[in-house]
């Protein structure tokens, strides 16, 4: 699997918009980028994939550059409830479906 | 999205006993299922994979004979750890998805405190 570097924490001000970068150079044609995140002591939210081009849904958009070696997560108007740990997660259709968690973004959003 | 459940969401139990966590697809069949161990302050840590009617596959390091994993129908998987020792007090976490290429939805934890 590729591997992932995210900062290890980011703030953001309560309604303007969180942007989580995600490096990963070594992803594989066949992989996707996936997002999820984890508020405290709960299991883990999906939030967004893709593979090459840009996404977006009700809860973000993700941004992935032209050469695929990174992307980003926003999230267009932060609120309280989003402060949570994002990972971001490559994966290929030919991994029997596995997540590998990294460290991920500590994000708090503050009034 | 989809919804996965577990139960118990924590229990506590005496060294020396075993403890049975039980997980759920409620709206969707789940071919695979996935169990995770997460320790405080750490990232979660994917202990095996599970298929409907076959054997998990364990990750290196995770041993079988003390984690045991049925996945005995399209919406219930169990993990029952075995001779539960304070060390394996932590937050254990399953996913489920329809297929390989589709995205993982993941159950609430369970909170297992061995005293």
């Amino acid at each position: 699997d590729a591997k992932t570097t995210q900062p290890t924490s980011m703030d953001c001000a309560e309604g303007r918009a969180a942007n989580l970068p995600c490096n990963h150079s070594t992803i594989s044609g066949n992989e996707y980028v996936y997002w999820y995140r984890q508020i405290h002591s709960q299991g883990p939210q999906y939030i967004i994939h893709g593979l090459k081009n840009n996404e977006t849904n009700e809860m973000a958009s993700l941004i992935i550059t032209e050469d695929r070696k990174s992307s980003t997560l926003i999230l267009p108007h932060a609120t309280l409830r989003d402060t949570a740990v994002y990972y971001c997660i490559v994966r290929g259709d030919n991994q029997g479906g596995k997540l590998i968690f990294g460290q991920g973004t500590e994000l708090s959003v503050k009034p | 999205g989809a919804v996965v459940s577990q139960h118990p969401s924590r229990v506590i139990c005496k060294s020396g006993t075993s403890v049975k966590i039980e997980c759920r697809s409620l709206d969707f069949q789940a071919t695979t299922m996935f169990w995770y161990r997460q320790f405080p302050k750490k990232s979660l840590m994917l202990m095996a994979t599970s298929n409907e009617g076959s054997k998990a596959t364990y990750e290196q390091g995770v041993e079988k004979d003390k984690f045991l994993i049925n996945h005995a129908s399209l919406t219930l998987s169990t993990l029952t750890v075995t001779s539960a020792h304070p060390e394996d007090s932590s937050f254990y976490i399953c996913s489920a998805q329809e297929g390989s290429q589709y995205e993982q939805y993941f159950g609430p934890g369970t909170r297992l405190t061995v005293t």
